[in-house]
């Protein structure tokens, strides 16, 4: 079993639509990441979050930090095709290596 | 800026032989390496994490012997697919932590394992 579940697992969506993606865990975490990856390619970092309650923006992401710092969610405002891609979550604890969600594979379609 | 390298980027190989795949940190000094696999649609799986100039730590089920990983400096880690098979063929990444920041990993583009 995944220690950090992501869902969806899978979703595609049109242009402009808005969507959000969920990492749950009954673990906490001193810090969440989020990755994107594309085909082919390594993970990119998106975003670090380290405080419960935490929100930070990226353009046209934001994701937040649960207050008791177990979960976290990324929600994406009028998506575009150029977000397509898998998105990871990942938790770190106390300076640890990370673990991995399961991953949500997002397309966006024209 | 953190930029981790690959190489190769793609490797076939017929079964039996053994792949070396380089991982390098080119701005800065890695004292810890990861190396994780990953399958067709599915999300990273930690193989084992490397320190410089000591042994590599590695996962349950991950078989030293088979993927022998070495960290001689700061800036390259290398894992050997040894007596490669078929079903080792997957996606290779690594990523490497800054020292005092293992929180922060940053990824290699990765590399293609396939075995005939």
């Amino acid at each position: 079993t995944q220690l950090l579940e992501q869902s969806p697992q899978f979703l595609s969506i049109q242009e402009g639509e808005n969507l959000t993606v969920y990492c749950n865990s009954s673990s906490v975490f001193s810090s969440l990441q989020w990755y994107r990856q594309e085909p082919g390619e390594g993970p990119v970092l998106l975003v670090t979050v380290v405080t419960g309650g935490e929100v930070k923006k990226l353009k046209r992401l934001t994701f937040q930090f649960g207050d008791a710092r177990k979960d976290s969610s990324l929600h994406i405002t009028a998506a575009q095709p150029g977000d397509t891609g898998l998105y990871l979550c990942a938790g770190s604890r106390a300076g640890n290596m990370l673990t991995f969600g399961g991953g949500t594979r997002l397309m966006v379609k024209p | 800026g953190a930029v981790v390298s690959q190489h190769p980027s793609w490797v076939i190989c017929k079964s039996g032989t053994s792949v070396k795949i380089e991982c390098r940190s080119l701005d800065f000094q890695a004292t810890t390496m990861f190396w994780y696999r990953q399958f067709p649609k599915q999300s990273l799986m930690l193989m084992a994490t490397s320190n410089e100039g000591s042994k590599a730590t590695y996962e349950q089920g991950v078989e030293k012997d088979k993927f022998l990983i070495n960290h001689a400096s700061l800036t390259l880690s290398t894992l050997t697919v040894t007596s490669a098979h078929p079903e080792d063929s997957s996606f290779y990444i690594c990523s490497a932590a800054k020292p005092g920041g293992l929180e922060t990993q940053y990824f290699g583009p990765g590399t293609r394992l396939l075995v005939l």
